[in-house]
């Protein structure tokens, strides 16, 4: 099974930058997702990570370290409308599946912006 | 591209009654998610099928969630009888194909069927 914890809620001014912490425990592990959620909305894909590493993307940015079970998210020059749920999501291969991938979601991070 | 369909928006039902859900997925892809997300947790899943078949239903709740995927495009979710803690946001999701080679394999969602049970 995972295990995948990530804060509950943070707040972080406009303009700044705020770090999205989100540990995992996985046995077959394949890759961790970054998804964004607005409030009654799906979530949409954010970034990948499977190697060791920080992947840029704009004004975000997504680490990984495999040996530590450990990842972030990282907005910049944030804006109001980065108000939403940052959800962590890991991948592994099914056992006994012929190599199927299962993606397990954490709770979600809910960030607030305030002016 | 047209992205992942459903219907419909909203569903508000007494307990016992029977429900159902479709989905339309993204025209090629293979792998077809049923996500259940309650209020101010992240979306747990359901069932995954691979084209037609099942690859996992280990979180399904089989005494009274049903789901199936037919012809390998769309898909219906069926809940009966519902029971109140099935309130939630059911998200189907579909990505373009079970490939490890591949690593990116982004899931897709669709806006989601949000259920009351009263």
């Amino acid at each position: 099974g995972q295990n995948i914890d990530q804060p509950t809620e943070m707040t972080a001014t406009e303009g700044a930058i705020v770090q999205i912490n989100c540990t995992y425990q996985t046995s077959g592990f394949n890759g961790l997702f970054w998804y964004q959620q607005h409030a009654g909305e799906a979530p949409t894909f954010l970034s990948y990570n499977v190697l060791d590493g920080l992947e840029e993307k704009g004004r975000f940015s997504s680490f990984l370290s495999r040996s530590k079970g450990y990842s972030y998210l990282l907005l910049k020059e944030l804006q109001m409308k980065d108000s939403a749920s940052y959800l962590c999501a890991v991948r592994d291969v099914l056992m006994n599946s012929g190599g199927y991938q299962k993606v397990t979601f954490g709770t979600g991070t809910k960030l607030q912006v305030i002016p | 591209e047209a992205g992942v369909a459903q219907s419909p928006r909203y569903k508000i039902i007494e307990k016992r009654q029977s429900v159902a859900f479709w989905c339309n997925p993204i025209s090629g892809h293979a792998t077809l998610y049923w996500y259940q997300q309650i209020l101010g947790q992240g979306p747990k899943l359901l069932i995954q099928f691979q084209n037609n078949g099942v690859v996992d239903d280990s979180q399904l709740p089989k005494d009274r969630f049903s789901a199936e995927r037919l012809k390998g495009v769309d898909s219906t979710l069926k809940i009966q009888p519902a029971k109140l803690e099935d309130s939630a946001v059911y998200l189907c999701a579909s990505s373009p194909q079970r490939n490890l080679a591949k690593s990116t394999d982004t899931q897709y969602f669709g806006p989601g069927t949000r259920l009351t049970v009263l």
